[in-house]
């Protein structure tokens, strides 16, 4: 079975650039998450969704980020305009429906950096 | 508001030793808590996780202590090895009051292990 896949894996930008990452989790997962992880600290939830409706986007920073999983499937995170302090990997997951929807698989993350 | 607090930020243990993270949460309402292995480079990646209706989960090397009275839960990495040395996170979720199984992380502890 394969993994949640993240594109790019890392990218560099200058601040007040914009930037897109995508997400394609595993097949059959219906819940997709963005994470971000900031170096030193666990990851935080940005946003939720659950097939292509958002579930939880509390601590999305809406004034720059932007999300979205037009068919239900992959998703992209886009940041615009970018700040120094966004510079952080920028980690995708997903569940299945069930009981096992405790259960998140992460991707191995696009690792962001911001001068 | 930090919901779970992990403790010790690093540990160095000896090949063949036993290696204790700690964790403390705040609400009750959790009812799942999952540690998550994460490698430099890597998303982290489920280990082993309890539900609060058992005070203990063993899984090869790998033990969850579990003590809910106290809002406490712990992992135990016996004859622990170089290749546990990684980045160990505990978290907390719950799928009910609106929450939706998002996680919530500790901070992480950095185990290194000598050979």
């Amino acid at each position: 079975e394969a993994g949640v896949a993240q594109s790019p894996r890392y990218k560099i930008i200058e601040k007040r650039q914009s930037v897109a990452f995508w997400c394609n989790p595993i097949s059959g997962h219906a819940t997709l998450y963005w994470y971000q992880q900031i170096l030193g600290q666990g990851p935080k939830l940005l946003i939720q969704f659950q097939n292509n409706g958002v579930v939880d986007d509390s601590q999305l920073p809406k004034d720059r980020f932007s999300a979205e999983r037009l068919k239900g499937v992959d998703s992209t995170l886009k940041i615009q305009p970018a700040k120094l302090e966004d510079s952080a990997v920028y980690l995708c997951a997903s569940s299945f429906p069930g009981r096992e929807t405790y259960e998140q698989y992460f991707g191995p993350g696009t690792r962001l950096t911001v001068t | 508001q930090q919901q779970v607090k992990q403790s010790p930020q690093s540990l160095i243990v000896q090949k063949g030793g036993i290696s204790i993270i700690n964790c403390a949460y705040e609400n009750t309402a959790f009812d799942y808590f999952p540690w998550y292995q994460q490698f430099p480079g890597k998303g982290p990646a489920l280990l082993i996780a309890i539900r609060p209706d058992v005070s203990e989960k063993k899984e090869g090397r790998f033990t969850i202590s579990f003590n809910k009275s106290a809002k406490q839960f712990s992992l135990h990495i016996m004859d622990s090895q170089p290749g546990d040395s990684a980045t160990y996170f505990c978290a907390a979720s719950m799928g009910s009051g609106g929450s939706n199984y998002k996680l919530t992380f500790g901070k992480g502890t950095l185990l290194t292990v000598n050979p």
